[in-house]
């Protein structure tokens, strides 16, 4: 059973600083979503990793796959106030069960002056 | 593009009550999917279907919960005889195929008294 953490599951930031987020999961999976979600509402996507060693990047976030070591991370650069909210990574299961996501616990990020 | 919509976006409900909540999808969107999410918790696959074929099912989900897609476009999830575990929110999603991008509705928020 395909299983995913994500540490730390609270995060506290200044702004300006930079951060990483990890996302481990337990089986093998070759796909990897990160989604932010603010208080409140619903799932907002923010990248989608298809291969191992993708890396994708926009505005202060960058995502990173190694399907060898099982190991996402979202990247935060110089953080700003708006980027306050929780982040959750999924690994999709693959194989006949293409598009079943297992979801982390999510991480709460704040940002403050 | 008008998104995912989900109707209704709140529902209060007594123990032992049946509750019926409908999702639309993106236009032409084949594969729709339930999730569902309590409080500080990451989305938990619960049923996703491919046109109108429910293609996979959660062991966690009771005979008391049942979902169908007639036509393939829009999806209902019925949970019989709510039981206060079941208060949580339960969200929507859909995606063009089995790979990339499941773009999430805002969600109808279940509470069973």
């Amino acid at each position: 059973e395909l299983k995913v953490e994500q540490n730390p599951l609270f995060l506290s930031m200044q702004e300006g600083k930079n951060y990483t987020i990890y996302c481990n999961y337990s089986t093998t999976s070759d796909r990897l979503y990160w989604y932010r979600q603010d208080p409140g509402k619903s799932l907002e996507s923010l990248f989608v990793l298809l291969s191992n060693g993708a890396v994708k990047q926009e505005g202060r976030l960058m995502a990173s796959l190694d399907t060898k070591a099982r190991l996402s991370t979202l990247h935060i650069t110089a953080a700003v106030h708006d980027l306050s909210a929780t982040y959750f990574c999924a690994a999709d299961a693959g194989g006949t069960s293409y598009g079943k996501l297992t979801f982390g616990q999510g991480t709460i990020l704040t940002v403050h002056p | 593009d008008t998104g995912v919509s989900q109707d209704p976006r709140h529902k209060i409900t007594k123990r032992g009550q049946n509750v019926t909540f409908r999702c639309d999808p993106i236009s032409e969107h084949n594969r729709l999917y339930w999730y569902r999410q309590t409080l500080g918790q990451g989305p938990e696959f619960l049923t996703y279907f491919q046109n109108e074929a429910q293609l996979e099912k959660s062991r966690l989900l009771s005979d008391r919960f049942s979902a169908e897609r007639p036509k393939g476009s829009f999806s209902t999830l019925e949970i019989q005889r709510t039981e206060q575990g079941d208060s949580a929110m339960y969200l929507c999603a859909s995606s063009p195929g089995p790979v990339g991008t499941q773009y999430f509705g805002p969600g109808t928020r279940l509470l069973v008294l």
